[in-house]
């Protein structure tokens, strides 16, 4: 079962400009990640928020949480072709376990 | 650190074949590993869960007689698609956790088998 909604579905910018990208989860969670994923590799681990966190920064992301509206959004600010991908976010719902459920996904396409 | 190898990369196998794929956390020990399918253009879907040294947690909906997982050491688990249909051909990612013994509940990832049944 998948825990989340991601949109939008697909996003196609200029290269220099922010992608934002929305994730909408159902349950109450312990911590919400996003992943970029190139076309048919593995998952890379871009951030990890937890749920007592509204906000947090590494590098061009910057990735916000909405508890009250089980909500977070992925800032990705100064685009390059490089960030073309799919981006999941995904929730974990407990503190001992690291059991995750990944959304739907938002593929990025950046323009030269 | 916290490399996590699977093997193969792809595989071809003919319908009503089993195949073996192998997850193997490189530089850690991995208390859980977990299996997930990814179809084309769609997200990863959690197919089970296994803890090393017990039996796997399948998630609703996945057969646990077709897809065997075999955890027998904190470094190795295995996805074995027993008697495979062309319906499933699909990415299969592992990734491996070293959890509370490890000091991290953070889950690495494997880059993925692409098996197709013909």
């Amino acid at each position: 079962s998948q825990q989340g909604e991601e949109d939008p579905q697909a996003l196609s910018i200029q290269e220099g400009e922010n992608a934002t990208m929305n994730c909408s989860y159902k349950t109450s969670i312990n911590n919400l990640q996003w992943y970029r994923q190139n076309s048919g590799r593995g998952l890379v681990h871009l951030i990890l928020i937890r749920s007592n966190e509204r906000e947090k920064h590494s590098g061009r992301l910057r990735v916000t949480l909405d508890t009250s509206k089980k909500s977070s959004s992925l800032l990705i600010t100064a685009s390059r072709a490089a960030d073309t991908a799919s981006y999941f976010c995904a929730t974990g719902r407990y503190s001992s376990a690291s059991k995750i459920i990944f959304g739907s996904g938002t593929r990025l396409s950046i323009r030269p | 650190g916290a490399v996590v190898s699977q093997h193969p990369s792809w595989v071809i196998c003919k319908s009503g074949t089993s195949v073996k794929i192998e997850c193997r956390s490189l530089d850690f020990q991995a208390t859980t590993m977990f299996w997930y399918r990814q179809f084309p253009k769609q997200s990863l879907m959690l197919m089970a869960t296994s803890n090393e040294g017990s039996k796997a947690t399948y998630e609703q909906g996945v057969e646990k007689d077709k897809f065997l997982i075999n955890h027998a050491s904190l470094t190795l688990s295995t996805l074995t698609v027993t008697s495979a249909h062309p319906e499933d051909s699909s990415f299969y990612i592992c990734s491996a956790s070293p959890g509370a013994r490890g000091g991290s509940y953070e889950q690495y990832f494997g880059p993925g088998t692409r098996l197709t049944v013909t």
